[in-house]
């Protein structure tokens, strides 16, 4: 079946530093993938997506690649800042009625 | 702006009572989706709706049920809540059932059962 993982969370950098975020998946097909944010009390956010293989999606300085080889779509900024602190939800879909399949969420946490 | 509006933000129910949580919608988007998502893990998809045709997750539980009255509205019932049932949440849009197409959320409502 369809599933996506994660690296394990609480990640806490200082301000500045590089982040990656891991997140490799399993799908049939061409699944289409996305990085949500949630920040505390509230819903989601798209903060990227790739619809095809070797595709960059990027926002607010944030970074993905569609690797199709690797089966990843790892998550990177060059330079966190406090107000990225948050969980962030790597996720696919693949024509099954558009349901989005989460990874189990990362949760970010940049220090001053 | 456009956007998706879910009210209340917050409710407390006892265990067993009925409760119905609301949707609404400015995107005029075609599908409609409510996930499930307790503490600490990945939201979870209950149901969607594309227009009136109403898709249930197998592995959605009957005590969940949803409405979609109109376009712009969607609710969840949950007829006989738990203490397993208190989660976070969130109702979703798109436009298409693409798996290209975005889906949009709302604030979501956090359930609390008594």
């Amino acid at each position: 079946g369809n599933s996506v993982t994660q690296m394990e969370g609480p990640v806490t950098l200082s301000e500045e530093a590089f982040l990656t975020i891991n997140c490799t998946y399993t799908a049939t097909g061409y699944p289409s993938l996305f990085w949500y944010v949630q920040y505390p009390g509230e819903g989601l956010q798209l903060l990227l997506k790739a619809t095809k293989a070797d595709d960059k999606g990027s926002n607010k300085g944030f970074e993905a690649t569609y690797r199709k080889e690797t089966t990843s779509f790892h998550l990177e900024k060059g330079s966190v800042q406090v107000s990225d602190s948050a969980v962030y939800f790597c996720a696919l879909t693949n024509n099954q009625g558009g349901k989005l399949i989460f990874g189990q969420g990362t949760e970010l946490s940049v220090k001053p | 702006d456009a956007m998706v509006i879910q009210n209340p933000r917050y409710q407390v129910t006892q265990f067993g009572k009925p409760v119905t949580l609301s949707c609404s919608q400015t995107l005029n988007h075609n599908v409609m989706y409510w996930y499930q998502q307790k503490s600490s893990q990945a939201p979870k998809l209950l149901f969607h709706y594309y227009d009136k045709d109403f898709n249930n997750e197998a592995d959605t539980p009957d005590n969940f049920q949803s409405r979609r009255p109109n376009t712009s509205f969607c609710f969840l019932d949950i007829r006989s809540p738990g203490l397993g049932d208190a989660a976070m949440y969130l109702c979703a849009t798109s436009r298409l059932r693409t798996g290209t197409d975005t889906q949009y959320f709302g604030p979501g409502t956090r359930l609390t059962v008594l």
